[in-house]
């Protein structure tokens, strides 16, 4: 059955550094790849989307690669900040549904 | 704003007690989907609709049902909910294609 991995651990790092989220998936040939804020409480919130024939997208402080051979996708933020910190989450897609991953928790310390 | 609404915030139910979600939009999406998200694990897809079309997840349990009456509207009915259906739920709406969901702030559901 499809499988997507996030690191279930907590990533911990100082504000204006680089967080490097991991999302790995087995079983599943996605058409795009999704990622997603999410606040304790509250709903995901849509950031970025990357489809297969695409290797990079950015917008801001975010960028995200999509490697469909190594069946991964990395979520990039530059100049992090303690507003950066929240849950993400990883979702793959096929025609109009999203199979979402677990997340990864970010905190970023002033 | 456009924006995706979910009633209530926080509900509890008895074990056993039918209970009715409610989620509205404003974006006139076509797709609506309803998720259940347990502490700390992926949200999973119920069931979502296409416009009217119906489409159940294979592995969502009889005890779940939807309705879709007009674009606007979808509800979530949990006919005989037990404590394992105790979950934050989720809707959210998109245009039918690769676009980004915008979900709602989520509904609470506790089991008594």
């Amino acid at each position: 059955s499809q499988k997507i991995e996030q690191n279930s651990e907590a990533l911990n790092i100082q504000e204006g550094k680089t967080a490097t989220l991991t999302c790995n998936y087995t079983n599943y040939s996605p058409a795009y790849l999704q990622w997603y804020r999410q606040d304790p409480g509250r709903g995901p919130v849509f950031l970025l989307l990357i489809r297969e024939n695409e290797k990079e997208k950015r917008k801001e402080r975010l960028k995200v690669t999509f490697d469909t051979t190594l069946k991964q996708s990395l979520f990039h933020i530059t100049a992090s900040q303690p507003a950066d910190s929240a849950t993400y989450l990883c979702a793959l897609g096929d025609t109009d549904k999203l199979i979402f991953g677990t997340g990864t928790r970010l905190q970023v310390f002033p | 704003d456009a924006m995706v609404i979910q009633n209530p915030r926080y509900q509890v139910t008895q074990f056993g007690k039918p209970v009715t979600l409610s989620c509205s939009q404003t974006l006139n999406h076509n797709v609506m989907y309803w998720y259940q998200q347990k502490s700390s694990q992926a949200p999973k897809l119920l069931f979502h609709y296409y416009d009217k079309d119906f489409n159940n997840e294979a592995d969502t349990p009889d005890n779940f049902q939807s309705r879709r009456p007009n674009t606007s509207f979808c509800f979530l009915d949990i006919r005989s909910p037990g404590l394992g259906d105790a979950a934050m739920y989720l809707c959210a709406t998109s245009l039918q294609g690769d676009y980004g969901y915008t979900f709602g702030s989520g509904t609470r559901l506790t089991v008594v």
